[in-house]
């Protein structure tokens, strides 16, 4: 079994929809859960980060953590064409020692 | 400031030939990774520097890589003799180390690396 499982898609959707995108995992250390966006031929950049359980919310972007199912959501309101990327979850345990990255979900938003 | 710096951004070679890469992380930054990303999946962490010490290179197949991060600084990344399902893009990214974690970690564009 992965320790991050992520379902890699493809998702497609049309403009202005709500995504919702998902990780699994299953080592109870994992304390800092991360949303990376990655275009086409370059590299992760770092879009959400969250400590333990929660919600954060960033301008279009909200990511959640239930730690009690280890599941993580990220979700984009008002999607635009410029958020086609391939998604990748990661995380971490107390220490930050190692990041874990997910399998990655690649989404297209159509104009 | 300056981002990760990786170089060759492409490198094609014929198996059982060798290859480097050089990665050059954000200036201050203590921890350096490497992943391997094959096409459609995620990072996978190859080794991972603390300044110039080893933190974890469990993943790293060892009887064909090798990494070193000398004066914790700059690093290279090598493989010898490739094989084809090293075809992969080799990511470099750097963060920085406070007492309790890393912070976030920036990545490099990557080197793509094909065998044939």
């Amino acid at each position: 079994q992965k320790e991050v499982e992520q379902d890699p898609g493809p998702l497609s959707v049309p403009e202005g929809a709500i995504v919702s995108l998902n990780c699994t995992y299953s080592n109870s250390a994992f304390q800092y859960f991360m949303w990376y966006r990655q275009y086409s031929r370059k590299g992760p950049e770092l879009l959400m980060y969250t400590y333990s359980s929660g919600n954060k919310e960033d301008g279009r972007f909200t990511a959640q953590v239930d730690k009690s199912s280890k599941y993580i959501s990220l979700f984009i309101r008002d999607s635009q064409p410029s958020d086609s990327a391939t998604y990748l979850c990661a995380m971490s345990d107390q220490g930050a020692q190692k990041l874990v990255f997910g399998q990655g979900t690649r989404l297209t938003i159509n104009p | 400031e300056a981002g990760v710096a990786q170089s060759p951004r492409y490198k094609i070679i014929e198996k059982r030939q060798s290859v480097a890469f050089w990665c050059n992380p954000i200036s201050g930054h203590a921890t350096l990774y490497w992943y391997q990303q094959i096409l459609g999946q995620g990072p996978k962490l190859l080794i991972q520097f603390q300044n110039n010490g080893v933190v974890d290179d469990s993943q790293l197949p060892k009887d064909r890589f090798s990494a070193e991060r000398l004066k914790g600084v700059d690093s290279t990344l090598k493989i010898q003799p490739a094989k084809l399902e090293d075809s992969a893009v080799y990511l470099c990214a750097s963060s920085q180390r406070t007492l309790l974690m890393n912070t976030e970690a920036f990545f490099g564009q990557g080197t793509r690396l094909t065998v044939v």
